[in-house]
């Protein structure tokens, strides 16, 4: 069965950098792009970048490019979600999801709780 | 940047009621949306892909119609587990973009 499988919970300071895993199982994973979502307290969803773990190609919304970087180790069937200089909006929990890139995205990680506080 | 807009925000209905709920485009982007419900703590589950398609092991009460702007989820008789919010989301275009969601209360 398919699974996505996130790192856990994080704290980090202002400025400070996040990675944030997602491992998946139960398909082939160079087959299907991995999104990335995020969900801040009390709001909706925000689409924040996909991977095409084939060929490593990558999509990310202006808001946060050039802060964002998305990768995926086919060895390891794990795809990572790396923020950078983070600020306290950034505080949301982030989702890992297969599909993108054309595919709807049907299976979904548990999600992973990103706090930035000093 | 395509916006999504959905109607009405929040909802109140009762089991066995019928529910609409609309999704607006600020441009044409084909079939190519998608509807989800979460319910509190949980990531988003898929309901309906290509505006019309029910994803497996969904129930057949969940439906969807449209195409190019405008955009329709319906639950045409409400089961107790329905109360949720519901998000649309347009991959038609990058960046994707989600609805702002609407919350579904007894």
């Amino acid at each position: 069965q398919v699974q996505l499988v996130q790192s856990g919970a994080d704290v980090r300071k202002p400025g400070a950098t996040v990675k944030v895993s997602c491992k998946a199982s139960g398909y082939s994973f160079s087959s299907y792009g991995i999104t990335w979502v995020r969900q801040a307290p009390g709001q909706g969803l925000e689409w924040m970048g996909w991977i095409n773990p084939y060929n490593g190609n990558t999509n990310y919304p202006e808001n946060v490019q050039g802060r964002i970087t998305v990768t995926a180790d086919t060895s390891s069937t794990t795809a990572y979600m790396e923020l950078k200089n983070l600020r306290s909006d950034d505080t949301a929990v982030y989702y890992c999801a297969r599909g993108g890139g054309g595919d709807y995205l049907d299976y979904w990680g548990p999600g992973t709780q990103v706090t930035v506080s000093s | 940047a395509v916006q999504l807009t959905q109607s009405p925000s929040s909802l109140s209905a009762s089991v066995g009621d019928r529910v609409v709920i609309t999704c607006r485009a600020s441009q044409g982007i084909r079939h190519d949306l998608m509807w989800f419900q979460q319910k509190p703590g949980r990531a988003p589950n898929l309901l309906i892909h290509g505006a019309t398609t029910l994803q497996g092991g969904v129930p057949s009460r969940f439906s969807g119609s449209g195409s190019g702007t405008d955009f329709t989820l319906t639950i045409s008789s409400l089961q107790s587990e329905d109360f949720a919010t519901y998000f649309c989301l347009q991959d038609a275009f990058y960046p994707y973009t989600f609805g702002q969601g609407t919350k579904l209360e007894i």
